[in-house]
This record gives C-alpha cells, sequence and structure tokens, in this order.
C-alpha cells in the first residue's frame, strides 16, 4: 500500500516569497490533515478536510495561508506571503475517517526554510 | 482552550533503563489518545486508547490510559539506543481532530 506522498522535500525561500506544498494521501482516505511542525513543538494542526470539505480550520493564519482539496484526494497548501516564522515542517497526514480508527499515516513532510 | 501536555520535555537516561512518559489532557469531547514516535521523519504509530485501564503492549513498550485523571503513561523497558527519538502524545475529539503535545524527547545513551 502506498504512504502518504508530499512535495517537495525541502524548500528554502526569503521572506515575502510564495510557496506551495503537494499531497496525495492514502488511497480511499477521506480524511486529511496538514499539520506545522516548527523545532523542538509538536505538531500544530492547520487545517483538517474531510473529503473536500472544511471540518476545521480555525489555526490557520488564512490572511496568509491556503488550502484546498477540491477533487476530494490530494491537497495543496500555500503560503503567500511567508514570513520567517513559518520556518517549519509541513506534515500532511490522512486517516480512513471513520471514529475510532485511530491511526493516522503521516508523510515525510515538507521542511520549509525562510530566509 | 484544549490542551495536552506531556512530560518531561526531555530525558536522557543509559541503556537498559526503564522510563515512563507522560501525558496529560484537557479537552472537550475526548475520544481516544494516541501515541507515536518520531525519529528524524514523520510520526510513526505506536498505540491507540480509548477505554481507562487496559493496558496496551508491544514488546518493551506499554502505555495505559486513566480517563478520571485525564492521563497516559508510556513505558518502555530494557531501553536501548534505537528507542531514542520524540514521544508524542495526541487526543481525538469529535470530529476526529486531533491535539498533540509537544513531545517528549528521548535520549539513550550506549
Amino acid at each position: 500500500e502506498a504512504g502518504v506522498a508530499q512535495s517537495p522535500r525541502y524548500k528554502i525561500i526569503e521572506k515575502r516569497q510564495s510557496v506551495a506544498f503537494w499531497c496525495n494521501p492514502i488511497s480511499g482516505h477521506a480524511t486529511l490533515y496538514w499539520y506545522q511542525q516548527i523545532l523542538g513543538q509538536g505538531p500544530k494542526l492547520l487545517i483538517q478536510f474531510q473529503n473536500n470539505g472544511v471540518v476545521d480550520d480555525s489555526q490557520l493564519p488564512k490572511d496568509r495561508f491556503s488550502a484546498e482539496r477540491l477533487k476530494g484526494v490530494d491537497s495543496t497548501l500555500k503560503i503567500q506571503p511567508a514570513k520567517l516564522e513559518d520556518s517549519a515542517v509541513y506534515l500532511c497526514a490522512s486517516r480512513l475517517g471513520q471514529a475510532n480508527t485511530g491511526e493516522l499515516f503521516f508523510g515525510e513532510g515538507s521542511r520549509l526554510t525562510v530566509l | 482552550e484544549d490542551k495536552v501536555v506531556q512530560s518531561p520535555l526531555s530525558l536522557v537516561v543509559h541503556e537498559g533503563d526503564t522510563v515512563t512518559l507522560n501525558c496529560s489532557y484537557e479537552v472537550t469531547n475526548f475520544r481516544s489518545l494516541l501515541w507515536y514516535k518520531q525519529e528524524k521523519k514523520a510520526p510513526t504509530f505506536l498505540f491507540m486508547l480509548t477505554s481507562s485501564g487496559i493496558e496496551k503492549k508491544s514488546g518493551r513498550l506499554s502505555s495505559i490510559l486513566d480517563k478520571k485523571e485525564l492521563f497516559s503513561i508510556l513505558n518502555i523497558t530494557a531501553t536501548q539506543t534505537g528507542d531514542s527519538a520524540v514521544y508524542l502524545c495526541a487526543v481525538i475529539q469529535g470530529a476526529q481532530k486531533l491535539v498533540f503535545g509537544q513531545g517528549t524527547r528521548l535520549t539513550i545513551n550506549p
């Protein structure tokens, strides 16, 4: 079974530039999450999709971050314009979406460095 | 505000020691608690706990949940250098939202 695919793995940009990350979840997984993990901290939820609908985006900085999952499969996360504090690993994860199907499968992450 | 707090934040022990990692939580509409191990890449799943008092075991690792006192512990016996990692605790709430703790960085010295 193929895992959660993310790209790019690494990205270095200057502040005020834009960047986009892509995620393809495990086939059939209805729930998709984007997390931001700053060095030394636990993952922080940015947005959660159920199929192509947004379940929770309360912690997404909407003035600069946006995410979509138009066909309910793959998803993109965009940052525009980037700030220094956006330097982090952006983790995508997916689940089947059924209650108590606990395991969350993570991608390898996209490491962003903002200079 | 929902929160998941792990302790200690960092722990250094010698190979062969036993360690206990703690996770306490205050969340609305609790469903389950998960433990993950994170080495240099993505977190990998260890356990899911839903019921109080039922220990889950996998080799040298075990975990238990106390829903009355709102905490969980992760035990690792006879530690090995390969156990060095960040251990993350996460809570599943209502609509399957996962809230993570800040993690415990465990270092096992030979």
